[in-house]
């Protein structure tokens, strides 16, 4: 069974689309959180959840949104698509401590 | 902010030969440390952690990181590299401004040679 599981693995989309992505654990984690990685490599948070708080990266633009429908869930909601979103976007959770994270989301914006 | 350095880009080793990749940190208060891995297309995987206690903590994959308070670092090591090493490491820092979120340094690409 995948701890962090994400779908779409590659999502193509044209700018100003909007487009989600999903991501599950099944590890009863309390606190989920969504990266990105640039084409550099560089990994940034972006959100921090656990069912009482979210935490936005206050560098994050508002076009981005997580939703949680409940505490196995933390889905990325990305409205008016450009082409500097193009990025690997990693969903990951934790029980205070380690980070177990999904194998990633490739988003290409034409 | 909590915050990590990776200095080296790329390290390159030849197979059976020690490994080290540099990280240091720059923390308020008590640093908590830890190394992933990242192969090409792949997610991040756990290697190791530091939070208290023994200054050298062993990993997974017969990977080890020293805690050196008085230089700032957390420096990743392993005595006898693989080619199957080959990958991308990232050392991190926790948070606790970010909901215990993990801040990552840049990644240093570790090659192999057999």
């Amino acid at each position: 069974d995948t701890a962090v599981s994400q779908t779409p693995k590659y999502l193509v989309t044209q700018m100003g689309n909007d487009k989600s992505i999903k991501c599950e654990q099944n590890l009863g984690h309390d606190t989920m959180y969504w990266y990105k990685q640039d084409s550099k490599k560089f990994l940034k948070i972006m959100f921090s959840y656990n069912n009482k708080e979210l935490i936005i990266n206050e560098t994050v633009p508002n076009r981005f949104s997580p939703k949680s429908p409940d505490k196995a869930h933390l889905n990325l909601h990305i409205n008016s698509l450009e082409l500097g979103d193009s990025a690997v976007y990693f969903c990951a959770s934790s029980s205070p401590g380690i980070l177990t994270f999904g194998s990633g989301t490739r988003l290409t914006v034409v | 902010a909590q915050s990590v350095a990776q200095p080296e880009d790329q390290v390159n080793v030849a197979e059976g030969n020690p490994l080290t990749v540099k990280c240091t940190y720059s923390v308020s208060g008590n640093p908590y440390l830890f190394w992933y891995v990242q192969y090409p297309n792949r997610g991040l995987q756990f290697l190791l952690k530091y939070i208290t206690g023994d200054n050298l903590v062993k990993g997974s994959y017969g990977f080890e990181a020293e805690f050196n308070k008085s230089q700032t670092s957390f420096h990743l090591k392993k005595p006898s590299a693989l080619v199957s090493d080959s990958a991308l490491y990232f050392c991190a820092v926790r948070d606790t401004n970010s909901g215990y979120a993990l801040n990552f340094g840049k990644g240093t690409s570790l090659l192999v040679t057999p």
